[in-house]
């Protein structure tokens, strides 16, 4: 069954550094998510992309993250400048659909730590 | 963004049926209900979804009130593998499938 997958599974950084998330979304899927967990709290989301731009984006969301399909596999999550409080599990997710009507896969997360 | 209620925890017996409530009063009339659940230190995985009528797949079923303010995920025979967070999520139709996330509930399965 074809899945999300995403690398690093942790990665751990120091303050005011740049990340990278990367994920690579089930090859026939049209739009991509990322999601943020902070331990012990809930799922949030953060952007959707959809033909090469950003379709929506929340609060969360604000200038030090980007996003990119730099070569139409890939799917990539940068925060410019680390802050503690982006210690949280980010998951990528693609959808076949764009209706409400079809399921989210969700790739295992990447657990970001920042120091 | 429709709200939802949802018990913080509910527990159950190996083997025994199990049935997750959720309250979603302010639903649109157009708005899907989904259900995702989040095993231990893993992503959200899709569980099933309906819009009035009741559904069913290989993991669960979906009842649907007639007056779609509330639905229940009933799982047919809980197994250990099943003990996850359970979130019930009314989807907007037309805003590109993004999902809101409340707290869910807590299933725990006894052996």
């Amino acid at each position: 069954e074809p899945e999300v997958t995403q690398t690093p599974s942790h990665q751990v950084t120091q303050m005011g550094q740049e990340v990278i998330l990367r994920c690579v979304p089930i090859s026939n899927h049209l739009y991509f998510y990322w999601y943020r967990q902070i331990l012990g709290q809930k799922v949030e989301f953060l952007v959707s992309f959809y033909n090469n731009e950003i379709s929506e984006k929340s609060e969360i969301f604000d200038d030090q993250f980007s996003v990119e399909r730099p070569d139409g596999s890939n799917f990539t999550l940068k925060i410019r400048s680390t802050k503690l409080e982006d210690s949280a599990m980010y998951f990528c997710a693609s959808l076949p659909e764009v209706q409400g009507t079809y399921e989210q896969y969700f790739g295992p997360g990447t657990r970001l730590t920042v120091t | 963004d429709a709200k939802t209620t949802q018990p913080n925890s509910m527990e159950s017996n190996e083997e025994e049926p199990v049935h997750l409530p959720c309250n979603h009063s302010t639903i649109s009339g157009t708005d899907y209900i989904h259900w995702y659940r989040q095993l231990p230190s893993q992503g959200p995985e899709y569980v099933i979804h309906g819009l009035t009528s009741n559904v069913n797949n290989r993991m669960a079923s979906l009842a649907i009130a007639e007056d779609r303010k509330s639905s229940t995920l009933i799982l047919h025979r809980a197994t250990l593998r099943d003990a996850a967070v359970y979130y019930c999520i009314p989807t907007i139709y037309n805003q590109g499938g993004k999902l809101i996330f409340g707290q869910g509930t807590e299933l725990s399965v006894k052996p």
